[in-house]
């Protein structure tokens, strides 16, 4: 059970390029979420999606697009990337609605994405 | 105004003893949750514990324990007998609402927990 999968997990990109980081989730969840963590931070949401083929703007989402085609997949794109798009990047998806209790309100974190952009 | 506040940048405690790591959030929903997450150095995000608004006992899971107070809007982690591993970032975190819209969490700065030997 592999449970939040991203790729890759580390990437350097030069200033312009674009990129797109995958994350994968095979626990049927519904919501799915994309974070940023720039050193010595929490996590800021970025996009988020409620099902699939729908997509949120979070805190940050300016210099992103997402997608959602798949259920189990949420795409997070850079399409010019600029070194202040450095960060370490966090999938996560969760049950859908969150209900009562710690297991009502688990959230599935993916290992992280260290992206730099040079 | 910051949403979650976590004013203990960095922290150390002796091996073995109990230590608080402080947390204050800022809402006006009636219904929210209150998240504590490990951060090792490897980078996983690893959950520790979570409290509902309307829990009426604080949360507990092994070592861990929540002390919330609803009115003054904390919710402090209390780790119990402090162990070497337990050195790592700590974030405290909260989701607003029960609405139909998701377990979106907003994040403190995190405190980092240095266990001394």
């Amino acid at each position: 059970n592999a449970g939040v999968t991203q790729t890759p997990k580390f990437r350097v990109l030069k200033t312009g390029q674009s990129m797109t980081l995958l994350c994968a989730q095979d626990m049927n969840h519904e919501y799915m979420y994309w974070y940023r963590q720039d050193p010595g931070m929490g996590l800021r949401l970025i996009h988020y999606s409620v099902g699939e083929g729908t997509t949120a703007k979070g805190e940050v989402p300016d210099g992103y697009n997402v997608s959602r085609l798949k259920k189990q997949n949420f795409l997070l794109g850079l399409e010019s990337a600029a070194p202040s798009q450095t960060s370490v990047y966090f999938c996560a998806s969760s049950y859908s609605p969150p209900t009562r209790g710690a297991s009502g309100n688990t959230i599935y974190f993916g290992e992280g994405s260290w992206l730099t952009v040079v | 105004a910051q949403k979650i506040t976590q004013t203990q940048p960095g922290m150390f405690v002796q091996e073995k003893e109990a230590v608080t790591l402080d947390c204050t959030y800022d809402t006006s929903d009636q219904s929210y949750g209150l998240f504590w997450y490990k951060q090792p150095s490897s980078g996983e995000m690893i959950f520790l514990i979570y409290q509902g608004s309307y829990d009426e006992q604080n949360a507990t899971e092994g070592r861990y324990s929540l002390n919330f107070q609803k009115a003054r809007k904390s919710a402090n982690l209390v780790i119990s007998a402090s162990q070497l591993g337990d050195s790592a970032m700590y974030f405290c975190a909260m989701r607003e609402g029960m609405r139909n819209a998701g377990n979106m969490l907003t994040f403190g700065g995190g405190t980092r927990l240095m266990v001394k030997p």
